[in-house]
């Protein structure tokens, strides 16, 4: 059962363009939600993350949107570039726990 | 060096053989996880070290499947007799401590049971 749902599998866009990637969750109980970056044959970054207590946290070209009332959060890369081409996890945690729930995952390529 | 470490890289057995994989967490990191990663997939939960308390199992697949770790080093993953359904990417992460704190990840042992 995977508590936290990630859209699109992929996507391609072009260098300059906006890269946005979609989940969503069931338990409202999360309380916290990262972004990890994944480059072949190298382990997950954590990339940025939020808590549903603000609606937006950007840093530099990342911007995470969370939508509390629709349960469901997203990443924006502004600007994309080509070194951003890898592989995002969302992810969610709850309360007094260490334990991730990591979405399937979307593999972003940039083209040139 | 200053990151998490796994070995091997790459591993490639046959069904039925058991396996052993290793883990160097950062130095200092009391926190130690296992995930697993098939393709195509989100991470799975395996397992969670911290420090000298009874590690949570609950997210092993099997009894084909333990890990020990010594101390606050080391960890290993055993995985005995094996079948094909265990290939997949398997990663670790270490952080200072359990609750919200970054965890570090390795660059994972990808398992190939042929």
């Amino acid at each position: 059962q995977q508590q936290v749902k990630q859209s699109p599998q992929s996507l391609i866009v072009q260098k300059g363009g906006i890269s946005i990637i979609n989940c969503a969750y069931e338990n409202t109980a999360f309380d916290y939600f990262p972004w990890y970056q994944q480059f072949p044959g190298k382990g997950p970054a954590l990339l940025i993350a939020i808590r549903p207590d603000v609606s937006e946290k950007k840093e530099g070209r990342f911007t995470i949107s969370f939508n509390k009332s629709a349960k469901q959060f997203s990443l924006h890369i502004m600007d994309s570039q080509p070194g951003d081409s890898a592989t995002y996890f969302c992810a969610a945690k709850l309360p007094n726990d260490y334990k991730l729930s990591f979405g399937a995952g979307t593999t972003v390529t940039v083209r040139a | 060096g200053a990151g998490v470490s796994q070995s091997p890289s790459n591993k490639v057995t046959e069904k039925g053989k058991d396996v052993e994989l290793r883990c160097d967490p950062i130095s200092g990191h009391t926190a130690l996880y296992w995930y697993r990663q098939r393709l195509g997939q989100g991470l799975e939960f395996l397992i969670y070290f911290q420090g000298n308390s009874a590690p949570d199992k609950s997210g092993l697949p099997s009894d084909r499947f333990s890990a020990e770790r010594t101390g606050e080093s080391v960890s290993t993953l055993t995985i005995q007799r094996t079948q094909q359904e265990d290939s997949a990417v398997y990663l670790c992460a270490s952080s200072w401590a359990a609750l919200n704190t970054e965890a570090f990840f390795g660059q994972g042992t990808r398992l190939t049971v042929v």
